[in-house]
């Protein structure tokens, strides 16, 4: 079956150093990635989408990178603030207009 | 900016009763999900919906749900007859088109059945 899989233990770094964050999945091949954040009780806001043809993409203080061959995304949040602390999730899907497969979430801490 | 936009924000009702949740998609999008969230585990999907019927749905999305785009502007969950394990936040989701698949989320409802 189809497994995405999230370090399911907080991360917790200094602020100002660079979280990066994990996103491995077996069983599937995803036309597009995304991810999201998710604070206590909200809706998960839009991060960044990699489609499967694409390597690394950057927004700000963001990259993703996306690996096939590996089966793997990396996030990186770069300069991290405490304002970044949330759990950041991992959405893949195979086709546009089709349903995201979420994986469980990384809580991401830093402290001031 | 525009957003998705969900009524109410917290409904509690007895098992056994029915339960409609609402939702504003953004304007111009054509897309419309259900997901919903068990507290603590994984957001898990529902149903996908348009052009007025569902395009897919999971195993979760038994005879009891039901969707529904009433008018032009919402879109509606349903819960038949409400049992315990239906506890969780439902957050509806809507994407513009095919080609971008960036689904924008609600803030959800929290559905608390007693």
């Amino acid at each position: 079956s189809q497994k995405i899989e999230q370090n399911s233990e907080a991360l917790n770094i200094q602020e100002g150093k660079t979280a990066t964050l994990t996103c491995n999945y077996t069983n599937y091949s995803p036309a597009y990635l995304q991810w999201y954040r998710q604070d206590p009780g909200r809706g998960p806001v839009f991060l960044l989408l990699i489609r499967e043809n694409e390597k690394e993409k950057r927004k700000e203080r963001l990259k993703v990178t996306f690996d096939t061959t590996l089966k793997q995304s990396l996030f990186h949040i770069t300069a991290s603030q405490p304002a970044d602390s949330a759990t950041y999730l991992c959405a893949l899907s195979n086709n546009a207009g089709n349903m995201l497969t979420f994986g469980g979430g990384t809580r991401l801490m830093v402290k001031p | 900016e525009p957003e998705v936009t969900q009524t109410p924000s917290h409904q509690v009702t007895q098992m056994g009763q029915e339960v409609i949740l609402r939702c504003v998609p953004i304007s111009n999008h054509l897309y419309f999900y259900w997901y919903r969230q068990i507290l603590g585990q994984k957001v898990e999907f529902l149903v996908s919906f348009y052009n007025n019927e569902i395009s897919e749905k999971s195993e979760i999305f038994d005879d009891q749900f039901s969707v529904e785009r009433p008018d032009g502007s919402n879109f509606t969950l349903k819960i038949r007859s409400t049992k315990l394990e239906d506890s969780a936040m439902y957050f509806c989701a809507s994407s513009e088109n095919r080609d971008t698949d960036t689904q924008y989320f609600g803030p959800g409802t929290r559905l608390t059945v007693l």
